[in-house]
């Protein structure tokens, strides 16, 4: 299985900082990455598939970069409402596979 | 605009087997405009996501190789719904247990996820 390591597990912020979550995964996956918002008690969202394209209705100030096994979800200005977490996901091959999340707290 | 919605019991006994449904509305789950895969995912009470299984409207399936024994994930075509069922239950199977899309692998949109407890 491909593991997906997510970094940190938990981030602490404020209004207005830009953030940075790192997903590695433990083989080259390309860039066939997702990242997904989950708030709690709500089902994950997709924010981003193929590593860096935004999913319709996602604020631009979330984007994603990366290839190969490294990879970020960048939040460029923190609002009130991303206050979540944040989860990665391989889809290059099966089983697909999680990060273990990211919880960005005030 | 395209809606899922999980249902089934939310108490099962341990060893049991667990049923859910999963009902699409909004569109069709034999669309074939675009290779679409129903999924189940899954997530223990504060942790991670675990992928479960995949079933494309013909049929065919892919399971995690970690439950796969004792996992089958089925399609009904005529009333836009699919199921999960898993057998042999556990502690560990308790779970929110999710339904999405999935395209080209990824998930979107998901339902809103039904909380399974497997009791003694």
């Amino acid at each position: 299985d491909i593991q997906m390591t997510q970094s940190p597990s938990t981030l602490s912020a404020s209004v207005g900082d830009r953030v940075t979550i790192t997903c590695r995964a433990s083989q080259s996956i390309a860039d066939w990455v997702a990242w997904y918002q989950q708030k709690p008690g709500k089902a994950p969202k997709l924010l981003i598939y193929k590593a860096s394209t935004l999913q319709s209705g996602v604020p631009p100030s979330f984007s994603g970069s990366g290839s190969g096994t490294e990879f970020t979800l960048t939040i460029s200005s923190l609002q009130p409402d991303d206050f979540a977490s944040y989860f990665c996901q391989q889809y290059t091959r099966y089983p697909l596979t999680f990060g273990g999340g990211t919880k960005v707290e005030i | 605009q395209l809606q899922l919605q999980e249902s089934g019991p939310g108490l099962v006994k341990f060893s049991e087997t667990l049923s859910l449904t999963c009902t699409v509305s909004g569109g069709s789950i034999s669309d074939t405009s675009s290779n679409y895969y129903w999924v189940w995912i899954r997530q223990p009470p504060g942790k991670g996501l675990e992928w479960i299984g995949s079933i494309h409207y013909t049929g065919t399936t892919f399971y995690n190789p970690s439950l796969e024994s004792r996992v089958i994930i089925s399609v009904d075509t005529s009333k836009n719904q699919f199921s999960l069922t898993v057998r042999s239950v556990t502690d560990t199977d308790t779970a929110l247990y999710y339904c999405a899309r999935g395209q080209a692998n990824w998930f979107d949109p998901w339902g809103q996820g039904i909380l399974v407890t497997v009791s003694s």
